[in-house]
C-alpha cells in the first residue's frame, strides 16, 4: 500500500512568488493536513479538508490557502511569499474519524530567497 | 485549547540504558495523545497512541508510554535503547483524535551514545 506522495520534495522561490504544494493522500483517505515545520516554531497546524471541505483551520494568514480535489488529493497554495515562510511543510493523510491515526508524507522543504 | 510539553529538548542516553522522553499536556476535554519520530529529513512516524483505552500504550520498536490523568502525562519509555533509536521524537495531543488539528510539542533530540 502506497504512502503519502509529497511532490516536489524541494523547492527554492524568490520573495513575493507564490508557490503550489501536491500531496496525495494514502488510498481511501479522505481526510489531508498540512503542517508548517521550522526549528523556531517547531510544528504547526495550517489546515485539515475532509471530502473537498476545510473542516478545520490553524492560526496561519490568509496568504495560505488549500484545497482538495474529488479524488482526495490536496494542494496547498503560499501567496506573496516571504523569507519566513521557509519550511519543510508536511502532509498527513488518515481516515478522518476519531480514534484514527494520522499517516505523513516526507514533506517539501521549501526555501525563500 | 489544548498545548504540550516536553521536558528536554536533548536528551542523551548510553547504548542499552532506559530511555524517557517526557511529556506533559494541557486539554479541556478528554485527549488523543501521540508520539511521533522523525528521522532527517523525513516525515513523522507514528510510535503509538493513546485514544482512551488501555492507560499503558505498546509501540512500535520497544517503545510505550503511560497515560496519567492525574499528573497530565504521557512520558515515552523503551527499557534499551538502541543506536538506530537516535532521532527527534515528538509529542501530540489531538481532541478529535486524527489528523485534524494535531498540537505539537517541540520535540525532543534524542542521542545514543555508544
Amino acid at each position: 500500500k502506497a504512502g503519502v506522495t509529497q511532490t516536489p520534495r524541494y523547492l527554492i522561490k524568490t520573495r513575493g512568488q507564490q508557490v503550489t504544494l501536491s500531496c496525495s493522500p494514502i488510498s481511501g483517505h479522505r481526510s489531508v493536513s498540512w503542517y508548517q515545520q521550522t526549528p523556531g516554531q517547531g510544528l504547526q497546524f495550517l489546515f485539515e479538508y475532509f471530502s473537498e471541505t476545510q473542516r478545520n483551520k490553524g492560526n496561519f494568514p490568509g496568504r495560505f490557502s488549500g484545497r482538495q480535489f474529488s479524488n482526495s488529493r490536496s494542494e496547498m497554495n503560499v501567496s506573496t511569499l516571504e523569507l519566513g515562510d521557509s519550511a519543510l511543510y508536511l502532509c498527513a493523510s488518515s481516515l478522518g474519524a476519531p480514534r484514527t491515526e494520522a499517516f505523513f508524507g516526507q514533506g517539501t522543504r521549501l526555501t525563500v530567497v | 485549547a489544548q498545548s504540550v510539553t516536553q521536558l528536554g529538548s536533548h536528551v542523551s542516553v548510553s547504548e542499552g540504558a532506559l530511555v524517557l522522553l517526557r511529556c506533559n499536556y494541557s486539554s479541556s476535554v478528554p485527549p488523543y495523545l501521540f508520539w511521533y519520530v522523525q528521522y532527517p529529513n523525513q516525515g513523522l512516524q507514528l510510535l503509538l497512541k493513546y485514544t482512551s483505552a488501555a492507560t499503558l500504550v505498546k509501540g512500535i520498536n520497544g517503545f510505550e508510554a503511560e497515560f496519567k490523568k492525574s499528573e497530565t502525562s504521557f512520558h515515552l519509555t523503551k527499557p534499551s535503547a538502541h543506536m538506530s533509536d537516535a532521532a527527534e521524537y515528538f509529542c501530540a495531543v489531538s481532541v478529535g483524535g486524527g489528523a485534524d488539528g494535531l498540537t505539537f510539542g517541540k520535540g525532543t533530540h534524542l542521542i545514543i551514545q555508544p
